[in-house]
C-alpha cells in the first residue's frame, strides 16, 4: 500500500526539542521531492520545509528558519524533521506530503503527528 | 511571498447544489494551483491540480478553473460526502496556502 506514517510528535517545553520521521512505502521514496506541512489547532495548512529527492536542495518556510532541519535517508525510506528552540506557535498536527514528482502539488499525504508546545 | 485569499471563509448548502469557491493570487501564478479537500482529523485530499486538470479517482462533479490570479473551484451538484474544508495552494513559488472555505450543511 502506498502511504506515509508520521511519529515523533507529543508534548514539549517552550525551548525544546523534537524529531520528527516519517515512514514511506508502496512507492520510489528516492525518486520523490517531500514536505512537511503543519496545521494548527482549528487553523489553516502552513508549508513548513521542502527537501529535494537527492537532500541537495532544502527550503525552509520563514518561520521556522534557523530552528528547524529537514532531512531524509533514501536508504531508510524516511523523512525527518528535526525541531528546535520550539515556541506555543509551533503547537500543530505536522504532515508529511509527497510532492508529485518536483512539480509542486502534493499528492500523498500521512495522517499527521501532532506537536504540543506548552509547559 | 505569494498570498492566497479564500472566498467566502463559509459557505451554506444543501446537497444538490452546485458550489463554486474562489480563490485570489497576490500575483501571477500562472496555473500552478492546487485544490484540497479536508475532513475533521483527516489529511488533505488533492483534487485539482495545475488550476484545472483531475486527480485520479476524483468524482467529475468537481473541477476547477482559472489562470494568473484568479481560480474557482466548482461542484456540479453537492454530495453529502463534500461537506469538508477546501484549501487552495499555490505551488509557484514557494508553496502557500489559502486560509480554506469550510463547506457546511445548509
Amino acid at each position: 500500500e502506498v502511504q506515509l506514517v508520521e511519529s515523533g510528535g507529543g508534548l514539549v517545553q517552550p525551548g525544546g526539542s523534537l524529531r520528527l520521521s516519517c515512514a514511506a512505502s508502496g512507492f520510489t521514496f528516492s525518486s520523490y521531492e517531500m514536505n512537511w506541512v503543519r496545521q494548527a489547532p482549528g487553523k489553516g495548512l502552513e508549508w513548513v520545509s521542502y527537501i529535494s529527492s537527492s537532500g541537495s536542495t532544502i527550503y525552509y518556510a520563514d518561520s521556522v528558519k534557523g530552528r528547524f532541519t529537514i532531512s531524509r535517508d533514501n536508504a531508510k525510506n524516511s523523512l525527518y524533521l528535526q525541531m528546535n528552540s520550539l515556541r506555543a506557535e509551533d503547537t500543530a498536527v505536522y504532515y508529511c506530503a509527497r510532492d508529485n514528482y518536483g512539480v509542486g502539488y502534493f499528492d500523498l499525504w500521512g495522517r499527521g503527528t501532532l506537536v504540543t508546545v506548552s509547559s | 511571498d505569494i498570498q492566497m485569499t479564500q472566498s467566502p471563509s463559509t459557505l451554506s448548502a444543501s446537497v444538490g447544489d452546485r458550489v463554486t469557491i474562489t480563490c485570489r493570487a497576490s500575483q501571477s501564478i500562472s496555473s500552478w494551483l492546487a485544490w484540497y479537500q479536508q475532513k475533521p482529523g483527516k489529511a488533505p485530499k488533492l483534487l485539482i491540480y495545475k488550476a484545472s486538470s483531475l486527480e485520479s479517482g476524483v468524482p467529475s462533479r468537481f473541477s476547477g478553473s482559472g489562470s494568473g490570479t484568479e481560480f474557482t473551484l466548482t461542484i456540479s451538484s453537492l454530495q453529502p460526502d463534500d461537506f469538508a474544508t477546501y484549501y487552495c495552494q499555490q505551488y509557484n513559488s514557494p508553496w502557500t496556502f489559502g486560509q480554506g472555505t469550510k463547506v457546511e450543511i445548509k
